[in-house]
């Protein structure tokens, strides 16, 4: 399954939203779930889990953090961008093997 | 306090072999889906290979059926790779995760001549 994402890079005013789309080649959707999470990696850091299951929020994960999507298009929206929110952001998913995005680096303007 | 501990990466030439293991804690790891992703220098992370939390079900991303292979031990909370014949494009630094949630920090391998 391949996954794309846009943008690749975004460079956001601290306080201010931001999305990123995910779009899967084959529906993700199997078992009464659909298999579709988002990751962030930090600088030297290896990647946490933000979302599970498209709009699940990993426990700790802040509210500012929401998933959306079904089938193949999914997306990921903070609401006000913070500060340590800078990294790089993959959609990720987990139907089969999981496979990742290409990532979209987030940082501050 | 979740734990998740690589060990076992190396520099070596192509060709060669090499065996990640990965030690687990503070969770019911026996219950758990264990995988390992790698990530090359500038890249997204990779899934290599996962394993079922009985260690009936594996599966292996294309590029490195035949040469890797997943293992587990759920007497010592433990997680192994075996990758063989390996080549330059196996470079990467290779996480131990648990299910979606628990990763390592990471070992890195090297193959170069």
């Amino acid at each position: 399954i391949v996954m794309t994402q846009t943008p690749l890079s975004l460079s956001v005013t601290p306080g201010q939203p931001a999305s990123i789309s995910c779009r899967s080649s084959q529906s993700l959707h199997s078992d009464g779930k659909t298999h579709l999470c988002w990751y962030l990696q930090k600088p030297g850091q290896s990647p946490q889990l933000l979302m599970y299951e498209v709009s699940n929020r990993f426990s700790g994960v802040p509210a500012r953090f929401s998933g959306s999507g079904s089938g193949t298009d999914f997306t990921l929206r903070i609401s006000r961008v913070e500060a340590e929110d800078v990294g790089i952001y993959y959609c990720v998913q987990n139907k089969e093997l999981p496979t990742c995005g290409q990532g979209t680096k987030v940082e501050i303007q | 306090e979740v734990l998740v501990v690589e060990s076992g990466g190396g520099f070596v030439q192509p060709g060669g072999s090499l065996r990640l293991s990965c030690a687990a804690s503070g969770f019911t790891f026996e219950t758990y889906w264990m995988s390992w992703v790698r990530q090359a220098p500038g890249k997204g992370p990779e899934w290599v290979a996962n394993i079922s939390p009985d260690g009936s079900a594996k599966f292996y991303v294309d590029s490195v059926k035949g040469r890797f292979s997943i293992s587990r031990d759920n007497a010592k909370k433990s997680v192994y790779l075996q990758m063989n014949s390996l080549r330059t494009d196996d470079t990467a630094v290779y996480y131990c995760a648990g299910s979606l949630h628990y990763w390592g920090q990471g070992t890195l391998v090297t193959v170069s001549s």
